[in-house]
């Protein structure tokens, strides 16, 4: 069966624009989280949602937003990006909030110069 | 200090050795402990899980947990060189909220020589 699919894999934006990435979980699965991966801070939990509603959130800026819709596909959107937002983003699905692990995409490798 | 502590290496071992990879934690409500391998290029992909203290074994990978210590371990036995990669723990419990809080490890960067 069809993985976890992030587009685009690769991304190059400018200081100060915004940008959005998008994910589309494994059949069946209704939890979708997002992660920001670094070398210095490692895996950084930005949000999860189940049913098109966020069930959690991390500590990030209000930048940062997504959402979920009804075929459980979501989103994230940052604004106003800044040099430190260079990062992998990955999302991850699982059947439901609280599930064992994740499986995860290969990520969005975003550079912003 | 972290809440997951993880040593990032890189860690450089012979074909065929056995690997020892560890994470210590300082919150005592984590209740299920996993470890995550990750490729270059690529996103983690789940390897073990668990709940209780004790070892869990699965091919040439066991998983150890000392919930006393607060230590958790992976090994792998007569490593290959396609073992090569990032290994990343992964602990979680549950806040307040009743959600699930997953903390990560940093991650161990390995390369196994032919």
């Amino acid at each position: 069966k069809a993985g976890v699919t992030q587009t685009p894999r690769y991304l190059i934006k400018t200081r100060g624009q915004q940008v959005t990435l998008s994910c589309s979980p494994i059949s069946g699965h209704r939890s979708v989280s997002w992660y920001q991966q670094t070398p210095g801070q490692g895996l950084q939990f930005l949000f999860e949602y189940f049913s098109e509603t966020q069930r959690n959130k991390g500590n990030f800026p209000g930048r940062f937003s997504g959402r979920q819709f009804s075929n459980s596909r979501s989103e994230m959107n940052v604004s106003t990006l800044e040099l430190g937002d260079s990062a992998l983003y990955l999302c991850a699905s699982s059947f439901r909030t609280g599930d064992r692990g994740y499986t995860f995409g290969s990520g969005t490798r975003l550079t912003v110069v | 200090q972290k809440e997951v502590e993880q040593d990032p290496g890189p860690l450089s071992v012979p074909e065929g050795a056995i690997v020892s990879l560890n994470c210590t934690y300082s919150n005592s409500a984590f209740q299920y402990f996993m470890w995550y391998r990750q490729y270059s290029r690529k996103g983690p992909e789940l390897l073990m899980y668990t709940y209780s203290s004790g070892n869990k074994e699965d091919g040439r990978f066991t998983a150890q947990v000392d919930k006393s210590s607060k230590y958790i371990s992976l090994f792998i036995r007569d490593s290959q060189p396609s073992d090569s990669a990032t290994y990343l723990c992964a602990m979680s419990a549950t806040d307040a909220g009743n959600n699930r809080k997953l903390i990560w490890g940093l991650g161990t960067s390995l390369a196994v020589n032919p």
